[in-house]
């Protein structure tokens, strides 16, 4: 079983919707975990960290939920621009990390 | 700061030919890695290195090497290209400093192996 697993989607929402992606890992010594954006034919790049206690960045809120071994990703008032695959990823220490094969969204006019 | 810098950008090679695909970059990180990218596949690790002298295997090392002899290169080579190989490399580095792992990738080499 891969270490970290997503819905590949994809999920099409109308702009202004409000949009929820889970990614959940298999390896419980995961310690850090980021959230990665990445648009069509272009790298990966970092669009937040995951804390415990929760991380909020605009419209763009991340959790993680130890026991149940999830990080989350909440998108508010979604834009055309927010269309892109969203990647989790989950690392133990200095360990290599281990990438999600990504969720892919599209808002909609 | 340029970053992290691949080339080529495109390449296409014939079955059995063999090339080198570039990395630099200039951030003075110690950690370095390319990735593989596949439809449906997400991002494979194929080598890393945690400073100059120091390699080791990721997910799918098969058929690449790679070697670290400075902090800012970390070129990839394909033995023996076979199209299994055709895929989006992607290179990336990060500083390991308090488990911090913020990647930054290069933009990517289109290889297409026929």
């Amino acid at each position: 079983r891969k270490e970290v697993e997503q819905d590949p989607g994809p999920f099409n929402v109308p702009e202004g919707a409000t949009v929820a992606f889970n990614c959940t890992y298999s390896n419980s010594a995961s310690q850090s975990f980021f959230w990665y954006r990445q648009d069509c034919r272009k790298e990966p790049k970092l669009l937040m960290s995951v804390y415990s206690s929760g991380n909020e960045d605009g419209r763009f809120t991340a959790q993680l939920n130890r026991a149940s071994q999830y990080i989350s990703l909440l998108i508010r008032d979604s834009k055309l621009s927010d269309s892109a695959t969203y990647l989790c990823v989950g690392t133990s220490g200095n360990t290599p990390l281990v990438f999600g094969k990504g969720t892919r969204l599209s808002v909609i006019a | 700061n340029a970053g992290v810098t691949q080339t080529p950008k495109f390449q296409v090679l014939k079955t059995g030919q063999s090339m080198t695909l570039q990395c630099a970059q200039d951030m003075n990180h110690e950690y370095m890695s390319w990735y593989r990218q596949d439809p449906g596949m997400g991002l494979r690790l194929i080598h890393y290195s945690v400073g100059a002298g120091i390699t080791d295997q990721g997910e799918v090392p098969n058929g690449y090497n790679v070697s670290r002899s400075t902090t800012e290169d970390f070129p990839l080579r394909l033995l023996s290209a076979a199209p299994s190989q055709t895929s989006v490399y992607f290179c990336a580095s990060s500083s390991v400093s308090g488990g911090a792992h913020e990647q930054y990738f290069g933009p990517g080499t289109r290889l297409t192996v026929t």
